[in-house]
């Protein structure tokens, strides 16, 4: 079966860290670039960051660079979010999601996991 | 400008047609995604792409269609039904061409 499964949120306090796990299963991991983007209750959704399907290129929005860190593992199909520093605006669903691409140069998420809820508070 | 711009709420009559749409620079430099949310689900793919109109994912049903003109890409429901219901989100990239950027969300109501 085709999907992603996000794990490792819960609740932490200011100034703490977390690690995100996501695991692949039913496709080719190695070959496909992977995103985290994140949702706040009742807000829209923000991109966080992807990492290329070689793991040579790695992109982070703005408002987490330098505190958070994206990677993968291919030999266990997970891809990972190091978040350190958090603040209570990194309070939100964080979804991964599959990268899929045209020979135009298009990129689209395809495929998206459940969410896994991350909670920042004192 | 990387910033993506949806009306922030839409709403159709059930059976009626409704258009949703998302204006910015990125569409025009590169292509617009869409997709829909429920409450409590994660995001689902609609269309994507710069020929949007092609591009249905696969599953949705033919009553959402897509188009791109200039800086707009439209998703058009037509015979919108109460499951269309839903957050409405558009995507690209943003300036730099290495950041994805979503628009604000569109959220349909169907009376």
């Amino acid at each position: 079966q085709v999907q992603l499964v996000e794990s490792g949120g819960g609740v932490v306090q200011p100034g703490s860290s977390l690690r995100l796990s996501c695991v692949a299963s039913g496709f080719t991991f190695s070959t496909y670039g992977m995103h985290w983007v994140r949702q706040a209750p009742g807000k829209g959704l923000e991109w966080v960051a992807v990492v290329w399907y070689d793991g040579t290129n790695k992109f982070y929005a703005d408002s987490v660079k330098g505190r958070f860190t994206i990677s993968r593992d291919d030999r266990s199909n997970t891809i990972y979010l190091q978040m350190n520093s958090l603040r209570a605006d990194d309070t939100a669903f964080y979804y991964c999601a599959r990268d899929k691409w045209n020979n135009l140069g298009d990129n689209w998420l395809d495929l998206w996991g459940q969410g896994t809820l991350v909670s920042v508070s004192s | 400008s990387s910033e993506l711009t949806q009306d922030p709420s839409v709403s159709v009559a059930l059976g009626q047609t409704v258009r949703i749409t998302c204006q910015g620079d990125s569409v025009r430099r590169y292509y617009a995604n869409w997709y829909q949310q429920k409450p409590g689900q994660a995001p689902l793919l609609l269309f994507y792409g710069r020929n949007n109109r092609d591009n249905r994912a696969s599953g949705i049903p033919g009553r959402f269609s897509g188009f791109i003109s200039g800086n707009t890409a439209s998703l058009t429901i037509t015979e919108a039904q109460a499951e269309d219901e839903a957050d409405y989100y558009c995507n690209s990239r943003d300036s730099s061409g290495n950041h994805v950027v979503f628009g604000g969300g569109t959220r349909l109501t169907v009376l």
